[in-house]
C-alpha cells in the first residue's frame, strides 16, 4: 500500500473549517484514499473515502487532486468534539485482506 | 456505536498468564480484522478472517497469539504466557464483502495491561 505523509499536528478554531492535508505521491490507480479518526481511548472511526472524485457525507468532504497525489479532508464547521487524531490511508480496493496500514496521523486540536 | 462490540474493555493480568478477548462483528459482515495499538502509535494489523477462514497473519502475531472465528461469527484472540510488551489496545474491525472500496468499522477496543 502507498505511504502517506501528514503533518503531525494542527490547530483550528471552533466553528471554522478544518482542512487536513495528506500526501500520497506513490498512489496507484486502483488505490482508494480513506480517512479515519480516533478520539482519545476509542476505536478508530470511519469518516470518508474516495477513489478519484471528490466526496461529501454528513461528516466531511474529501478533495482529491486531479493527479491523485494528494488529498484534503475538510471538516466544514469544526466543534470541540472533532479534536482527535486523523489518519489518511491509501488502500487497494480489490479482493484480498484489504488491511488498513495506519501512519502517525495528524493530531487536530479544536480550540474554543 | 459502530455495532462492533469487544469484551472485556479492560484487562489487567500478570506476566505469564493467558488472556482471551472476544469480538462480535456487525452481523452481516463476513470480514473480521484484529489490530494492535501501542501508546502513541497508529493501529497495526494482526490478522484477518473471511468467514471462518483465517487468511492472513502479520509477523507481529507470534506463536503465543492465536485467533479463531468459529462459524464465521464472533472471534476470539488469545495470548498465552503474556509479556509486558503485550500491553496495548487490541482492536477488532469488521467489514462487508464488496470487493471494492470496503469500509472497516472498529469496535471500542480491549485495553490490556500486563504487570
Amino acid at each position: 500500500d502507498a505511504k502517506t505523509t501528514q503533518p503531525p499536528s494542527m490547530d483550528c478554531a471552533e466553528g471554522r473549517a478544518a482542512n487536513l492535508p495528506c500526501n500520497h505521491s506513490t498512489i496507484s490507480g486502483n488505490e482508494y484514499v480513506y480517512w479515519y479518526r480516533q478520539i482519545h481511548s476509542q476505536g478508530p472511526q470511519y469518516i470518508i473515502h474516495g477513489l478519484k472524485n471528490n466526496e461529501t457525507n454528513e461528516m466531511a468532504s474529501l478533495i482529491i487532486t486531479e493527479d491523485r497525489k494528494s488529498s484534503t479532508l475538510i471538516l466544514p464547521h469544526a466543534t470541540l468534539r472533532d479534536t482527535a487524531v486523523y489518519y489518511c490511508i491509501v488502500r487497494v480496493g480489490v479482493q484480498g485482506a484489504q488491511k488498513l496500514v495506519f501512519g502517525q496521523g495528524t493530531r487536530l486540536t479544536i480550540n474554543p | 456505536d459502530t455495532g462492533v462490540s469487544q469484551d472485556p474493555r479492560h484487562k489487567i493480568t500478570k506476566r505469564g498468564q493467558n488472556v482471551t478477548f472476544r469480538c462480535d462483528p456487525i452481523s452481516e459482515h463476513n470480514r473480521l480484522y484484529w489490530y494492535r495499538q501501542t501508546l502513541g502509535q497508529g493501529p497495526e494489523f494482526l490478522t484477518y478472517f473471511q468467514n471462518e477462514a483465517q487468511l492472513e497473519k502479520s509477523r507481529l502475531l507470534s506463536d503465543r497469539f492465536s485467533a479463531e472465528r468459529p462459524k464465521g461469527s464472533f472471534s476470539t484472540l488469545e495470548i498465552q504466557r503474556t509479556e509486558q510488551g503485550d500491553s496495548a489496545m487490541y482492536l477488532c474491525a469488521s467489514g462487508p464483502r464488496r470487493g471494492r472500496g470496503e469500509t472497516q468499522y472498529f469496535g471500542p477496543g480491549t485495553r490490556l495491561l500486563v504487570l
